[in-house]
């Protein structure tokens, strides 16, 4: 356990359904991120959120909606999604990343069906 | 256009041996460089990282090491163990504090054999 929480770790979802991602962090840290990662690609930078606002947007389609209702708590709001979202989703958090990196949480593989 | 690139997408060592895993790096203004490891079903797990000021970092058997001019970064581990087999991603990130948000390479999955 890395002290960042994600759930569920598995999801299978209809292109129609909507669905959320959960993650949360008591490390105390104050900004945190969501990353996707699809095979045989780098991990991408989605959304990040910094003092529970958002400091980043990496041209994500509308689809994903992110929820950073406080520092410790990270939403990721999904909805019509695409088979080709199917993909790692992984949540992050940080104080100073450069120095002290992310610390990630195991991820929520998601399937679109 | 990738920022951080791992060209070398697997690579095998015998137990006992170096492994060097390489990262090259477009972005001049990347001063913060960081390895993380990768399980199957786990997230990534932050390694070692090394600053621009310096050219080389090291803790126990793994040590980083910067080629600013060269823009190229490699990881060393020695004496490998198989629990070191697992994806390796290189991250880049330009500037410090909260605002160094990281930029990853695609990984290079290292696997070694007792």
């Amino acid at each position: 356990e890395t002290g960042v929480t994600q759930t569920p770790r598995h999801l299978v979802m209809g292109m129609t359904n909507k669905k959320s991602l959960k993650c949360e962090q008591h490390l105390g840290h104050n900004a945190m991120y969501w990353y996707k990662q699809s095979a045989k690609k780098p991990l991408e930078l989605m959304f990040v959120y910094n003092f529970k606002e958002q400091t980043e947007n990496n041209s994500v389609p509308s689809r994903f909606s992110p929820e950073c209702p406080n520092s410790s708590h990270l939403f990721l709001h999904l909805h019509t999604l695409q088979p080709e979202d199917s993909a790692l989703y992984l949540c992050a958090s940080s104080s100073d990343p450069a120095n002290y990196g992310y610390t990630f949480g195991s991820g929520t593989r998601l399937t679109v069906v | 256009d990738q920022q951080v690139k791992q060209n070398s997408p697997s690579l095998s060592v015998q137990e006992g041996r170096i492994s060097i895993l390489n990262c090259d790096y477009t972005n001049s203004m990347f001063d913060y460089f960081l390895w993380y490891k990768k399980y199957p079903a786990e997230g990534p797990t932050f390694l070692i990282s090394i600053s621009s000021i310096k050219d080389k970092n090291e803790d126990g058997r793994f040590t980083v090491f910067l080629n600013k001019s060269a823009k190229h970064l490699s990881l060393h581990i020695v004496p490998s163990q198989p629990g070191d087999s697992a994806v390796y991603f290189c991250a880049a990130s330009a500037g410090g504090g909260s605002q160094g948000n990281l930029i990853f390479g695609k990984g290079t999955k290292l696997s070694v054999k007792p």
